[in-house]
């Protein structure tokens, strides 16, 4: 069955720390893709990056950057400098594909980030 | 801006009774997912649409129904509502698509039922 864990339920750093956050999925599928969400304390969850299964190059978005290692089955997200506005609960997905072009996405549990200033 | 937007944020209700989650967005989205959120479980999918009219179980369907009679709605129907639904909904969709598409969401529906 589809899967993803996130075994850090909370990590707390002090502000300009960097910090990794885990992300280990099981899928069935040959094609698949990955995500991130950031949901800040207001709620809403904001997209940040979408992977593809074919596509394993790390990916650096300012100070966000992504490790797709395929032979581990993680998909590991990293903050340089953190800063107090990346306080969040961050949650990882995974797509399953269905009939064509519909998809469940499966989400981890979820990590409690709290940057400290 | 594109928009899920959920008709209530904060609910309360009380045992046994009926309660209704609106959903509406406006980026004409074939997909649509409604999630509940509780501390520790994650998002668990209660009940998605591909279509209108059309409806599949997530894996928690149980005392939950759903609606989609215009594609750009999708509602969440508690028919009698118990204590173990309290929790926070979250509405999303996204675009059908050969490369999955990310999920848009809503701000969430807190509910309590007492």
């Amino acid at each position: 069955a589809q899967k993803v864990t996130q075994a850090q339920t909370e990590i707390s750093v002090v502000e300009k720390e960097d910090v990794t956050l885990d992300c280990v999925y099981e899928t069935r599928d040959t094609t698949y893709y990955l995500f991130w969400y950031k949901q800040p304390p207001s709620g809403e969850l904001v997209f940040l990056i979408r992977r593809n299964s074919f596509d394993e190059q790390n990916e650096i978005s300012g100070r966000y950057s992504w490790n797709f290692q395929k032979s581990t089955s993680s998909f590991n997200f990293t903050i340089t400098a953190s800063q107090v506005v990346d306080s969040a609960v961050y949650f990882c997905a995974l797509s399953e594909g269905l009939i064509a072009g519909t998809y469940k996405y499966i989400f981890g549990t979820g990590t409690r980030l709290k940057v400290l200033a | 801006d594109v928009k899920v937007t959920q008709s209530s944020r904060y609910l309360v209700k009380r045992t046994g009774e009926k309660v209704f989650l609106e959903c509406v967005q406006d980026m004409d989205h074939e997909n649509m997912f409604w999630y509940r959120q509780d501390p520790g479980l994650g998002l668990r999918l209660i009940y998605f649409s591909y279509d209108v009219k059309m409806k599949e179980k997530g894996d928690i369907p149980e005392g939950y129904s759903v609606s989609r009679e215009k594609k750009e709605r999708f509602s969440l129907i508690l028919e009698s509502a118990s204590t173990n639904q309290t929790s926070m909904y979250l509405c999303a969709s996204s675009k059908a698509t050969v490369n999955t598409g990310e999920l848009f969401f809503g701000e969430g529906s807190r509910l309590t039922v007492l």
